[in-house]
């Protein structure tokens, strides 16, 4: 079935740092979501990327969807501390396949 | 509006007991989702409901019976509780706006099986 991959699992930075995950789908995905969880909470939605190439930028992130959308990044500038907690990437349609997350601490 | 609501919180089972998550919505959304999660296994669907009198089976079904009561509510049955479903659950719904699928998710419970 369809997997999606997220690496790495876990990332440390020390505060003002760049922070980058990645996502690989085992598919061609028709659009890729990314969602943030907080220590202790749940997740929330971030964005979506529809287009092949899309790129697409919030404040200091920004998303990037591959030419085959099989493949997304997330990068983000000049982490803060509250940026810290887990980040999923998710494809599919309205079933989602979620990727395992990426774990981000933030040293002040 | 309070979104998605989860109940319980917090539960603590012996093996072999029975119990119910309870999950409303309140933004009139089809869709409703049941997802598990794991230290390094992200969100895995247990069981989904595309719109209300349907259900389906996800990627980790197996010891889980849903019933979608209405359009706002979606509950998880644990017939006989394992160590193995000791986990995170949490709900979540969406609603198709034009090619969005964003999907919100309840605040979780945490269930721990002895």
């Amino acid at each position: 079935g369809q997997q999606v991959m997220q690496i790495p699992q876990y990332q440390h930075v020390q505060e003002g740092e760049d922070f980058t995950t990645y996502c690989n789908s085992s598919t061609t995905l028709s659009n890729i979501q990314w969602y943030k969880q907080r220590p202790g909470g749940h997740p929330v939605f971030l964005i979506q990327l529809v287009k092949s190439g899309e790129v697409k930028k919030q404040k200091r992130l920004t998303f990037q969807f591959g030419e085959a959308k099989k493949n997304s990044s997330l990068h983000i500038t000049a982490t803060q501390t509250t940026d810290v907690g887990t980040y999923f990437c998710a494809g599919g349609g309205g079933k989602l396949i979620f990727g395992q997350g990426t774990e981000l601490s933030v040293k002040p | 509006n309070a979104g998605v609501t989860q109940t319980p919180k917090f539960q603590v089972l012996k093996t072999g007991q029975s119990m119910t998550l309870q999950c409303a919505q309140d933004m009139n959304h089809n869709s409703m989702y049941w997802y598990r999660q794991d230290p390094g296994m992200g969100l895995r669907l247990i069981y989904y409901s595309a719109s209300e009198g349907t259900t389906d089976k996800g990627e980790v079904p197996n010891g889980y019976n849903v019933s979608r009561l209405n359009k706002r509510e979606f509950s998880l049955r644990l017939e006989s509780a394992a160590p193995s479903q000791t986990s995170v659950y949490f709900c979540a719904s969406s609603e198709l706006r034009g090619i969005s699928y964003e999907q919100y998710f309840g605040p979780g419970t945490r269930l721990t099986v002895t």
